[in-house]
Protein backbone atom coordinates (compact mmCIF):
# COMPACT_ATOMS: atom_id res chain seq x y z
CA UNK A 1 0.00 0.00 0.00
CA UNK A 2 1.03 3.62 -0.93
CA UNK A 3 1.41 5.96 1.81
CA UNK A 4 3.99 7.81 4.36
CA UNK A 5 6.01 5.99 7.19
CA UNK A 6 8.22 7.59 9.75
CA UNK A 7 10.01 5.54 12.34
CA UNK A 8 10.41 4.88 14.86
CA UNK A 9 7.17 5.67 16.39
CA UNK A 10 8.87 6.77 20.29
CA UNK A 11 12.60 7.56 20.53
CA UNK A 12 14.44 8.76 23.27
CA UNK A 13 17.36 10.63 23.71
CA UNK A 14 20.24 12.55 26.07
CA UNK A 15 20.39 15.91 25.91
CA UNK A 16 23.14 17.05 23.84
CA UNK A 17 22.98 13.89 21.24
CA UNK A 18 21.89 14.75 17.61
CA UNK A 19 18.94 12.36 16.70
CA UNK A 20 17.41 11.99 13.06
CA UNK A 21 13.86 11.33 12.76
CA UNK A 22 13.02 9.25 9.43
CA UNK A 23 10.45 9.82 6.79
CA UNK A 24 9.74 7.74 3.27
CA UNK A 25 6.89 7.85 1.15
CA UNK A 26 6.40 5.96 -1.42
CA UNK A 27 3.52 8.19 -3.07
CA UNK A 28 5.50 9.77 -6.02
CA UNK A 29 4.91 12.32 -4.38
CA UNK A 30 7.32 15.81 -5.25
CA UNK A 31 7.06 18.32 -2.07
CA UNK A 32 7.87 16.61 1.24
CA UNK A 33 7.63 18.72 5.00
CA UNK A 34 8.43 18.56 8.59
CA UNK A 35 5.91 19.71 11.06
CA UNK A 36 6.04 20.17 15.08
CA UNK A 37 3.82 19.40 17.41
CA UNK A 38 3.20 20.55 20.92
CA UNK A 39 0.88 20.56 23.77
CA UNK A 40 -2.10 21.81 23.01
CA UNK A 41 -0.81 23.47 19.70
CA UNK A 42 -1.29 23.30 16.42
CA UNK A 43 1.08 22.25 13.67
CA UNK A 44 4.36 24.22 12.43
CA UNK A 45 6.55 24.46 9.40
CA UNK A 46 9.88 23.21 9.64
CA UNK A 47 11.16 22.53 6.43
CA UNK A 48 9.51 22.04 3.62
CA UNK A 49 11.16 20.28 0.17
CA UNK A 50 9.83 20.86 -3.10
CA UNK A 51 12.00 18.75 -5.16
CA UNK A 52 15.38 16.73 -4.57
CA UNK A 53 18.15 18.34 -3.80
CA UNK A 54 16.33 21.47 -2.44
CA UNK A 55 14.81 22.33 0.50
CA UNK A 56 13.68 25.99 2.55
CA UNK A 57 13.70 26.71 5.78
CA UNK A 58 10.05 26.63 7.26
CA UNK A 59 8.90 28.98 10.51
CA UNK A 60 11.17 27.56 13.10
CA UNK A 61 14.12 26.02 11.24
CA UNK A 62 16.24 26.91 14.07
CA UNK A 63 18.21 23.73 15.24
CA UNK A 64 16.73 21.43 12.92
CA UNK A 65 18.83 20.44 9.39
CA UNK A 66 17.44 18.04 6.56
CA UNK A 67 18.44 16.57 3.18
CA UNK A 68 16.57 15.63 0.31
CA UNK A 69 18.80 13.27 -1.44
CA UNK A 70 16.23 11.01 -3.14
CA UNK A 71 12.71 12.02 -3.82
CA UNK A 72 11.00 8.96 -1.37
CA UNK A 73 12.69 10.23 1.68
CA UNK A 74 13.03 13.72 3.67
CA UNK A 75 14.65 12.94 6.77
CA UNK A 76 14.63 15.54 10.07
CA UNK A 77 17.97 16.32 12.40
CA UNK A 78 17.38 17.45 15.56
CA UNK A 79 20.93 18.88 16.56
CA UNK A 80 21.58 19.92 20.05
CA UNK A 81 21.25 23.26 19.42
CA UNK A 82 17.16 22.82 19.33
CA UNK A 83 16.58 24.53 22.84
CA UNK A 84 13.35 22.97 23.33
CA UNK A 85 13.69 19.51 21.33
CA UNK A 86 10.68 17.24 23.35
CA UNK A 87 7.63 17.45 20.97
CA UNK A 88 5.35 15.49 18.20
CA UNK A 89 6.93 15.73 14.43
CA UNK A 90 4.85 14.83 11.36
CA UNK A 91 6.54 14.39 8.38
CA UNK A 92 4.01 14.84 5.30
CA UNK A 93 3.69 14.98 1.73
CA UNK A 94 2.10 16.47 -1.52
CA UNK A 95 1.85 15.48 -4.82
CA UNK A 96 2.86 18.28 -6.94
CA UNK A 97 5.74 20.78 -6.66
CA UNK A 98 3.10 23.62 -7.37
CA UNK A 99 1.14 22.23 -4.47
CA UNK A 100 -2.04 22.38 -5.39
CA UNK A 101 -2.93 19.29 -3.84
CA UNK A 102 -3.73 18.88 0.43
CA UNK A 103 -0.89 16.91 1.90
CA UNK A 104 -0.79 13.90 3.27
CA UNK A 105 0.78 12.84 6.50
CA UNK A 106 3.11 9.86 8.31
CA UNK A 107 2.19 8.82 11.74
CA UNK A 108 4.80 10.69 13.24
CA UNK A 109 7.43 10.11 15.76
CA UNK A 110 7.43 11.69 19.55
CA UNK A 111 11.00 12.55 20.37
CA UNK A 112 11.98 12.83 24.34
CA UNK A 113 15.27 14.44 25.03
CA UNK A 114 16.13 14.29 28.53
CA UNK B 1 2.03 36.36 7.12
CA UNK B 2 -1.04 34.42 7.32
CA UNK B 3 -3.02 33.47 10.49
CA UNK B 4 -5.42 31.47 11.51
CA UNK B 5 -7.30 31.58 14.62
CA UNK B 6 -10.00 28.29 16.58
CA UNK B 7 -11.36 30.32 19.52
CA UNK B 8 -12.83 27.42 20.60
CA UNK B 9 -10.29 25.32 22.54
CA UNK B 10 -12.90 22.60 23.12
CA UNK B 11 -16.65 21.49 22.10
CA UNK B 12 -18.77 18.75 22.72
CA UNK B 13 -22.12 17.71 21.59
CA UNK B 14 -24.19 14.19 22.00
CA UNK B 15 -24.30 11.76 19.41
CA UNK B 16 -26.50 12.03 16.21
CA UNK B 17 -26.58 15.85 17.06
CA UNK B 18 -25.31 18.11 14.92
CA UNK B 19 -21.93 20.60 15.80
CA UNK B 20 -20.03 23.53 14.41
CA UNK B 21 -16.61 24.69 15.02
CA UNK B 22 -15.43 27.84 14.37
CA UNK B 23 -12.13 28.91 12.28
CA UNK B 24 -11.31 32.33 11.14
CA UNK B 25 -7.96 33.61 8.99
CA UNK B 26 -6.04 36.10 8.22
CA UNK B 27 -4.63 36.89 4.53
CA UNK B 28 -4.22 39.46 2.10
CA UNK B 29 -4.20 36.60 -0.67
CA UNK B 30 -7.34 35.90 -2.98
CA UNK B 31 -6.71 32.38 -4.06
CA UNK B 32 -5.87 30.16 -1.73
CA UNK B 33 -7.08 26.83 -0.17
CA UNK B 34 -8.58 26.03 3.45
CA UNK B 35 -8.95 22.69 5.09
CA UNK B 36 -9.92 21.00 8.03
CA UNK B 37 -7.79 17.95 9.50
CA UNK B 38 -9.09 15.45 12.15
CA UNK B 39 -6.28 14.41 14.64
CA UNK B 40 -7.53 11.10 16.52
CA UNK B 41 -6.08 9.88 19.80
CA UNK B 42 -3.66 7.66 17.36
CA UNK B 43 -2.36 11.22 16.42
CA UNK B 44 -2.49 10.45 12.58
CA UNK B 45 -3.77 13.52 10.62
CA UNK B 46 -6.37 12.66 8.58
CA UNK B 47 -7.86 15.12 5.82
CA UNK B 48 -11.93 16.10 6.53
CA UNK B 49 -12.81 18.15 3.95
CA UNK B 50 -11.12 21.04 1.88
CA UNK B 51 -12.36 24.40 0.43
CA UNK B 52 -10.85 26.90 -2.89
CA UNK B 53 -11.25 30.26 -2.58
CA UNK B 54 -12.29 30.94 -5.50
CA UNK B 55 -15.44 28.52 -5.28
CA UNK B 56 -18.54 29.93 -4.05
CA UNK B 57 -19.85 26.31 -3.37
CA UNK B 58 -19.49 24.92 -0.02
CA UNK B 59 -17.71 21.83 -0.02
CA UNK B 60 -19.38 18.87 1.13
CA UNK B 61 -18.28 15.41 1.67
CA UNK B 62 -21.01 12.87 3.56
CA UNK B 63 -21.72 14.16 7.34
CA UNK B 64 -18.58 16.96 6.92
CA UNK B 65 -19.59 20.64 5.36
CA UNK B 66 -17.89 23.82 5.70
CA UNK B 67 -19.95 27.34 5.71
CA UNK B 68 -16.86 29.46 3.90
CA UNK B 69 -17.58 33.49 4.17
CA UNK B 70 -14.29 34.89 1.84
CA UNK B 71 -15.00 38.17 3.03
CA UNK B 72 -15.70 37.44 6.84
CA UNK B 73 -12.61 35.14 6.46
CA UNK B 74 -14.55 32.87 8.35
CA UNK B 75 -14.23 28.71 7.68
CA UNK B 76 -16.35 27.30 10.01
CA UNK B 77 -16.96 23.03 10.06
CA UNK B 78 -20.40 21.35 10.51
CA UNK B 79 -20.70 17.90 11.83
CA UNK B 80 -24.07 16.31 11.44
CA UNK B 81 -25.04 13.51 13.05
CA UNK B 82 -22.26 13.16 15.26
CA UNK B 83 -20.60 9.87 15.85
CA UNK B 84 -18.12 8.47 18.66
CA UNK B 85 -15.46 8.19 16.32
CA UNK B 86 -15.85 11.57 15.51
CA UNK B 87 -14.10 12.25 18.60
CA UNK B 88 -10.77 13.82 18.11
CA UNK B 89 -8.74 17.35 17.90
CA UNK B 90 -9.49 19.23 14.86
CA UNK B 91 -7.54 21.67 13.23
CA UNK B 92 -7.92 24.57 9.92
CA UNK B 93 -5.44 24.87 7.94
CA UNK B 94 -4.85 27.49 5.40
CA UNK B 95 -2.20 26.94 2.58
CA UNK B 96 -1.15 29.56 -0.01
CA UNK B 97 -0.65 29.26 -3.30
CA UNK B 98 2.27 31.48 -3.08
CA UNK B 99 3.95 32.62 -5.94
CA UNK B 100 7.67 32.02 -8.24
CA UNK B 101 9.67 31.83 -5.53
CA UNK B 102 7.68 32.88 -2.70
CA UNK B 103 8.36 30.88 0.61
CA UNK B 104 4.70 30.21 1.74
CA UNK B 105 4.52 28.72 -1.44
CA UNK B 106 2.82 25.13 -0.96
CA UNK B 107 3.10 25.66 3.06
CA UNK B 108 -0.39 25.34 5.75
CA UNK B 109 -0.87 27.35 8.32
CA UNK B 110 -2.68 25.63 11.25
CA UNK B 111 -4.70 27.01 14.32
CA UNK B 112 -4.38 25.59 16.98
CA UNK B 113 -7.12 22.82 16.98
CA UNK B 114 -10.56 22.34 18.53
CA UNK B 115 -10.76 18.99 21.21
CA UNK B 116 -14.30 17.46 20.46
CA UNK B 117 -15.71 15.35 22.24
CA UNK B 118 -18.89 13.15 21.51
CA UNK B 119 -21.15 12.03 24.27
CA UNK B 120 -23.34 8.53 23.69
Amino acid sequence: DGGITQSPKYLFRKEGQNVTLSCEQNLNHDAMYWYRQDPGQGLRLIYYSQIVNDFQKGDIAEGYSVSREKKESFPLTVTSAQKNPTAFYLCASSPRRTGMHEQYFGPGTRLTVT
Amino acid sequence: AQTVTQSQPEMSVQEAETVTLSCTYDTSESDYYLFWYKQPPSRQMILVIRQEAYKQQNATENRFSVNFQKAAKSFSLKISDSQLGDAAMYFCAYRSLGGAGGTSYGKLTFGQGTILTVHP
